[in-house]
C-alpha cells in the first residue's frame, strides 16, 4: 500500500518549453501533496505544499508563476515548469500525505522525475 | 527559521555499528524523520520519532531528545547495501511541512 507514482520519470526538453509532471497516489487519497526539488549533492528543498481544491502554498523564493501546481483531485497533483531554462534542470520529487498529525504517519514519496533542459 | 545539521560524510566498516547525529532548530516541531536515499532515487522512510527516547526497528534504531533538539540514527551490523545518504528531516506545522537536512553520505567499506 501507499504507493505514489510520478510521470514521466525522465524528461529532456528545449529551453523555453513547458513541462508537466504528474504525481498520483495509487491506493490512497492524499489530502496534501508536496513538491520538492533536489540539485546534485544537495538535500531536498520543499517548493510548495498543495491541498486538494485549493491554491498551493509556495516556499519563499519559488516563483508561483513559473512552477504551476494543480491539485485537482485527492489522487492527482501536477507540477508544470513553464518556460524551462537550463537552471531548472533538477530532480523533482513529489510526496503525498494522508492527513494531519497521525502518529507515525509518513509522507509517501514518488520515484522522482529527472528534468534536463537543453 | 528552520535549521537542520548533520555530518556530510561518514565511513564505516561492514559488520560494524555507526551512529549518524542530527541537530535541529525548528518552530512548531512535531517530530523527526529519518530517510534513506540511494543515488538517483527518491527517499525511503526509515523512522519517525515524536517522543523522547529510542525506537528500534531491526538493524536500525532512532533516538530523539526534544529538549536538546537532537536525534541520531543507529545502524547495526552494517551491510554494503547500507551505503547511501541518510536524511534527517523535521516535521513542523499543521500542514506537516518537512524540512530536510543536507543528508549524511555513508560509505560502508569491506
Amino acid at each position: 500500500g501507499a504507493v505514489v507514482s510520478q510521470h514521466p520519470s525522465w524528461v529532456i526538453c528545449k529551453s523555453g518549453t513547458s513541462v508537466k509532471i504528474e504525481c498520483r497516489s495509487l491506493d490512497f487519497q492524499a489530502t496534501t501533496m508536496f513538491w520538492y526539488r533536489q540539485f546534485p549533492k544537495q538535500s531536498l528543498m520543499l517548493m510548495a505544499t498543495s491541498n486538494e481544491g485549493s491554491k498551493a502554498t509556495y516556499e519563499q523564493g519559488v516563483e508561483k508563476d513559473k512552477f504551476l501546481i494543480n491539485h485537482a483531485s485527492l489522487t492527482l497533483s501536477t507540477l508544470t515548469v513553464t518556460s524551462a531554462h537550463p537552471e531548472d534542470s533538477s530532480f523533482y520529487i513529489c510526496s503525498a500525505s494522508t492527513g494531519w498529525r497521525e502518529r507515525g504517519e509518513t509522507q509517501y514519496f514518488g520515484p522522482g522525475t529527472r528534468l534536463l533542459v537543453l | 527559521g528552520q535549521n537542520i545539521d548533520q555530518p556530510t560524510e561518514m565511513t564505516a566498516t561492514e559488520g560494524a555499528i555507526v551512529q549518524i547525529n542530527c541537530t535541529y532548530q525548528t518552530s512548531g516541531f512535531n517530530g523527526l524523520f529519518w530517510y534513506q536515499q540511494h543515488a538517483g532515487e527518491a527517499p525511503t522512510f526509515l523512522s519517525y520519532n515524536v517522543l523522547d527516547g529510542l525506537e528500534e526497528k531491526g538493524r536500525f534504531s532512532s533516538f530523539l531528545s526534544r529538549s536538546k533538539g537532537y536525534s541520531y540514527l543507529l545502524l547495526k551490523e552494517l551491510q554494503m547495501k547500507d551505503s547511501a545518504s541518510y536524511l534527517c528531516a523535521a516535521l513542523s506545522g499543521g500542514y506537516q511541512k518537512v524540512t530536510f537536512g543536507i543528508g549524511t553520505k555513508l560509505q560502508v567499506i569491506p
